[in-house]
């Protein structure tokens, strides 16, 4: 199956919000309430932010949330803060063999 | 506590088999499906297959299937990702996850890198 399409950059300054989107197909995003989130930073291991489209583990910010229409699912991140700075991934279940296919990836710059 | 704890880094030559592992604990390991994730040097997540304790049940992606091998020993929690004959393109960070609701991954292994060169 093909990864879900996520922008490869965006930027915003501290306080400000921004978007990142995620868009698949009516066999992934579209199809199912399966939609997560996870943030990495350089060197470590991703770290889940967001599941079930919108709800937040316990222990993420809940500046972080998480919403879907139609094949397309986004993470908004509201107040941006200097240590968000990172790549985020999306992910999905999907009806294909293997259940989960993730999104290319978005780098947030903080400037 | 949940935690997934990885083997070591390895360091290996094109052409050798190496099979790396991730041991579970703080949960009941038999009843969670697990996946193997790779990450090449810069680039994105890349989910490789997943498998399930309890009965051993083990899907690919298919970019991964026939490349790699998963399994498991649900004796001693432990999930297993060999390969038979390595390439220089295998070189890369492979991460442990367990699947927790929505098929989200809620924990994660501390990664394994995997450095093949001649």
């Amino acid at each position: 199956q093909s990864a879900l399409t996520q922008p490869a950059s965006v930027s915003g300054s501290p306080g400000q919000s921004i978007t990142i989107s995620c868009t698949g197909t009516s066999s992934d995003v579209g199809g199912y309430n399966y939609v997560s989130w996870y943030q990495q930073h350089p060197g470590k291991a991703p770290k889940l932010l967001i599941y079930n489209v919108s709800n937040r583990p316990s222990g993420a910010p809940n500046r972080f949330s998480g919403s879907k229409s139609g094949n397309t699912a986004s993470l908004t991140i509201s107040g941006l803060q200097a240590e968000d700075e990172a790549d985020y991934y999306c992910s999905s279940y999907t009806n294909s063999n293997s259940l989960v296919v993730f999104g290319g990836g978005t780098k947030l710059t903080v400037l | 506590e949940v935690q997934l704890v990885q083997s070591g880094a390895e360091v290996t030559k094109p052409g050798e088999s190496l099979k790396i592992s991730c041991m579970g604990s703080g949960y009941n390991f038999a009843t969670n499906w697990i996946g193997w994730v790779r990450q090449m040097p810069g680039k994105g997540l890349e989910w490789m297959g997943i498998i399930y304790p309890g009965d051993s049940d083990t899907r690919y992606s298919p970019p991964f299937q026939g490349q790699v091998t998963i399994s498991a020993d649900k004796s001693i929690s432990t999930v297993y990702l060999q390969w038979s004959s390595l390439k220089a393109s295998d070189t890369a960070m492979y991460y442990c996850g367990r699947l927790g609701v929505g098929n989200s991954v809620d924990f994660w292994g501390q990664g394994t890198l995997v450095t093949v060169s001649s």
